[in-house]
């Protein structure tokens, strides 16, 4: 049963432009979603998160936007430069339940072309 | 700080054989993790740890072990290898657990093949 879903493997992008990076959850519990960036041999890195209690969060060229009543987040990055291109996993969280274990989506494969 | 490191970096095993994954991390983070990721997939958290001497299951746990002597260190035993076993092998701290925003910081990872 995937909790976390990341429906689309990969996203091709031109620089300077918008990348859209989404992802679905089925547990009503989640209350605190993250992304992470990940590179070629490297661990993943935090990138941004967001509360249920908020419906968006900003970061520099990185914002999250959260729909509860869809079960749905999504990652915009703006602009997107080639130093972005890796592999993005969204994360859930029950706070309240799961003592720090995240559910992690599949993944989704970002390229940036310059 | 060198955050979280995990050694090795690479291993192939035999079916059958057995091996410690280390894992270090020099933040004084109370919360330690075990992940495993399969191509094509998101990371499954496999056992996490609370504290030294405090170890708990968690999504994938079947065919291994973990202990938790000390703050710094969570290993995690591979005994009687299998082919199923073939993936890359993650760990990751946080200072706190439940309730908690802060997060995951994650090693380099160990990329094991079991033959």
């Amino acid at each position: 049963d995937q909790q976390v879903k990341q429906n689309s493997p990969s996203l091709s992008v031109q620089e300077g432009r918008i990348s859209i990076l989404n992802c679905d959850y089925t547990n009503s519990m989640f209350d605190y979603f993250l992304w992470y960036k990940k590179y070629p041999a490297e661990g993943p890195t935090f990138l941004i998160s967001i509360s249920s209690i908020k419906d968006k969060n900003e970061d520099g060229r990185f914002t999250v936007f959260l729909n509860k009543s869809a079960k749905h987040l999504s990652l915009h990055i703006v602009p997107s430069q080639p130093g972005d291109s890796a592999v993005y996993f969204c994360a859930a969280i029950s706070r309240v339940t799961s003592y720090g274990k995240l559910t992690f989506g599949q993944g989704t494969i970002l390229t940036v072309h310059p | 700080n060198a955050g979280v490191t995990q050694t090795p970096k690479f291993r192939i095993l035999k079916i059958g054989q057995s091996m410690t994954l280390q894992c270090t991390q020099d933040m004084n983070h109370n919360y330690m993790y075990w992940y495993r990721q399969d191509p094509g997939m998101g990371l499954k958290l496999i056992y996490y740890s609370v504290g030294a001497g405090i170890t708990d299951k968690g999504e994938v746990p079947n065919g291994y072990n973990v202990s938790r002597s000390t703050t710094e260190d969570f290993p995690l035993r591979l005994e009687l290898a299998a082919p199923s076993q073939t993936s890359v092998y993650f760990c990751a701290s946080s200072y706190s657990g439940p309730a908690s925003t802060d997060t995951q910081y994650f090693g380099p990872g160990t990329r094991l093949t079991v033959l």
